[in-house]
């Protein structure tokens, strides 16, 4: 089993619409987590960083973390067209936590 | 801050060439890694480094160098390009957060070809 999977997509839906990213993984020791935006032909970008359980939310973006099901979303509420890249999650290793683990992405396309 | 920049961005070779990938980051991050990015595979780690003077291989480090002798620098070096390492190749640079965790940034990236 890999430490993250990924939902590979794609995913395309309309402009406004609510968008759920999600990721689940293998070690219930993992506490941190991130969201990476990866435009076409660019780097991945840092998006959101969570700790342990819960929802944060910044803009129209909110990460959640259900630790008792191993269990990362993204939410994005109001997409738009800017939106569409490459969601990427990753966590970072327990014991070495400068490396990190990787979801495959899912390929977003908002369509205006 | 520049953050981490990477050069060449595009790069064709022929098989047996060898060259040099360069990433530089600003940020005083003791951290530096390269991945390579292929498609339904994700980012690879091939090599990292947890300071200057001290590196480490990934997952895949066959065919790869790598040598940081300052915090800022971190090259990678292609001994002798195969057409399997056409991709597209990512330099990070991260730290520890005083609040707990890691944070990674990446650059730009290098989209190379090798024929």
């Amino acid at each position: 089993q890999k430490e993250v999977e990924q939902d590979p997509g794609p995913l395309s839906v309309p402009e406004g619409a609510i968008v759920s990213l999600n990721c689940t993984y293998s070690n219930s020791a993992f506490q941190y987590f991130m969201w990476y935006r990866q435009y076409s032909r660019k780097g991945p970008e840092l998006l959101m960083y969570t700790y342990s359980s819960g929802n944060k939310e910044d803009g129209r973006f909110t990460a959640q973390v259900d630790k008792s099901s191993k269990y990362i979303s993204l939410f994005i509420r109001d997409s738009q067209p800017s939106d569409s890249a490459t969601y990427l999650c990753a966590i970072p290793r327990v014991l070495t936590g400068n490396q990190f683990y990787f979801g495959t992405g899912t390929s977003l396309t908002v369509i205006p | 801050n520049a953050g981490v920049t990477q050069t060449p961005k595009f790069q064709v070779l022929k098989t047996g060439q060898s060259m040099t990938l360069q990433c530089a980051q600003d940020m005083n991050h003791e951290y530096m890694s390269w991945y390579r990015q292929d498609p339904g595979m994700g980012l690879r780690l091939i090599h990292y480094s947890v300071g200057a003077g001290i590196t480490d291989q990934g997952e895949v480090p066959n065919g790869y160098n790598v040598s940081r002798s300052t915090t800022e620098d971190f090259p990678l070096r292609l001994l002798s390009a195969a057409p399997s390492q056409t991709s597209v190749y990512f330099c990070a640079s991260s730290y520890n957060r005083l609040r707990g965790g890691y944070e990674q940034y990446f650059g730009p990236g290098t989209r190379l070809t090798v024929t």
